[in-house]
């Protein structure tokens, strides 16, 4: 059964590097999301894309982040300069079809920042 | 804008024992309402999700949830729990912007 893959698992790396978190969607879907989950609460979402632009970002999704998907199978978030508040685990979703169709989520990047 | 509200944050349960998991939601729009798993250190995996019609939906592992408009309701429930349904347990809504969004999350821990 297809899924969706990221990586690294785990990244750690000290405050005010950059960092990308890498994830594969389900070939033949065509919406892609980012979610995050600080420890201890809940799942927010960060960023929609489609057509390879984004299509509905959050508030937390700020200049400092950035969506791409170089190469018509990896979608890529970056945090240009990361903060201490930017531990979390982050995961990467995909769906078919949004409308009616489920989103498939990876495992996630649990990203420490020191 | 959607929300949801899980009203348990922990339920302890003895196994084969029924389960049942609160989730309350508003939204000014029709909404689709979904229910994820999370076993330890893995990703989110859908366990059912309402789209329209029938408003019993059964989802993969003997669970099931109701959606009532009327109480804005979505709860889950299993009528015999193993030890391997021990897992955090989230229930996300979806308008028409089609981004989720999440409850806070129930723990559900299966004793022996």
């Amino acid at each position: 059964e297809p899924e969706v893959t990221q990586t690294p698992s785990h990244q750690v790396t000290q405050m005010g590097q950059e960092v990308i978190l890498r994830c594969v969607p389900i070939s033949n879907h065509l919406y892609f999301y980012w979610y995050r989950q600080i420890l201890g609460q809940k799942v927010e979402f960060l960023v929609s894309f489609y057509n390879n632009e984004i299509s509905e970002k959050s508030e937390i999704f700020d200049d400092q982040f950035s969506v791409e998907r170089p190469d018509g199978s990896n979608f890529t978030l970056k945090i240009r300069s990361t903060k201490l508040e930017d531990s979390a685990m982050y995961f990467c979703a995909s769906c078919r079809d949004r409308s009616t169709d489920t989103q498939y989520f990876g495992p996630g990047t649990r990203l420490t920042v020191l | 804008a959607q929300s949801v509200t899980q009203l348990d944050s922990q339920v302890p349960v003895f196994e084969e024992a029924p389960v049942e998991l609160r989730c309350n939601y508003s939204s000014s729009v029709s909404v689709y309402l979904f229910w994820y798993v999370q076993y330890p250190n893995q990703g989110l995996q859908l366990l059912l999700k309402y789209l329209s019609g029938s408003t019993l939906v059964k989802g993969i592992n003997g669970f099931e949830a109701e959606f009532n408009k009327s109480q804005t309701s979505f709860h889950l429930r299993k009528p015999s729990v193993h030890i391997s349904d021990t897992a955090e347990y989230f229930c996300a809504v979806s308008g028409g912007d089609y981004k989720l969004s999440f409850g806070a999350g129930t723990t559900v821990t299966v004793r022996a």
